[in-house]
């Protein structure tokens, strides 16, 4: 099947600071999803790409398809403190990532 | 305003006994979906629903099961649980037009095999 290889596992940053993270695919995706999910609930959906090279925001959120259409990332600028959770991107045939665990100190 | 609704949040049930977890939607979409996570995993499907068309992923043990009568409810039945399935199962719904479409999550139920 497709493999999804997300990274970073786990980020710890500051209130204020950046983030950047990313997923890579064995195979072309014609989606790419990203979901964050809090403790005890359901993934929530954040941005969808659907054409390669398309860069696509959500305020403080970025998302990029890859012109490779093997990969793409995801940023969030300014982190602030609800901005906690684990952050999945998923392709079509309903795959997941591993998910990257952010925590931000205030 | 829900609009994918799992119940019960959460369920306890014993060590091989049937369990059957429930999923409606308020959306009408084609598409149901049933993944099982575990802790500190990623979602993993299990299988889903294109309108009645059943789809079951390769892996998927045959200890479970699902059934979608309607458009709006699906379940998923759990025949004979082990210790291993005690997870969060998570119900999704998307629009037609294949799996990529965005999914739509209910808040899950949480599992518990005694």
């Amino acid at each position: 099947g497709q493999q999804l290889n997300q990274s970073p596992q786990s980020m710890f940053i500051q209130e204020g600071e950046d983030v950047s993270m990313n997923c890579t695919s064995s195979s072309i995706f014609n989606t790419w999803l990203w979901y964050k999910q809090d403790p005890g609930e359901g993934p929530v959906l954040l941005i969808a790409l659907y054409k390669a090279g398309e860069l696509t925001s959500n305020g403080r959120l970025t998302a990029q398809f890859g012109i490779t259409r093997k990969d793409s990332f995801l940023n969030i600028s300014a982190s602030i403190p609800s901005d906690v959770g684990i952050y999945f991107c998923a392709g079509q045939g309903g795959r997941f990532g591993a998910g990257t665990r952010l925590t931000v100190k205030p | 305003d829900a609009m994918v609704i799992q119940n019960p949040r959460y369920q306890v049930t014993q060590f091989g006994k049937p369990v059957t977890l429930s999923c409606s939607q308020t959306l009408n979409h084609n598409v149901m979906y049933w993944y099982q996570q575990k802790s500190s995993q990623a979602p993993k499907l299990l299988f889903h629903y294109y309108d009645k068309d059943f789809n079951n992923e390769a892996d998927t043990p045959d200890n479970f099961q699902s059934r979608r009568p309607n458009t709006s409810f699906c379940f998923l039945d759990i025949r004979s649980p082990g210790l291993g399935d005690a997870a969060m199962y998570l119900c999704a719904t998307s629009r037609a037009g294949g799996t990529g479409q965005p999914q739509h999550f209910g808040d899950g139920t949480r599992l518990s095999i005694l």
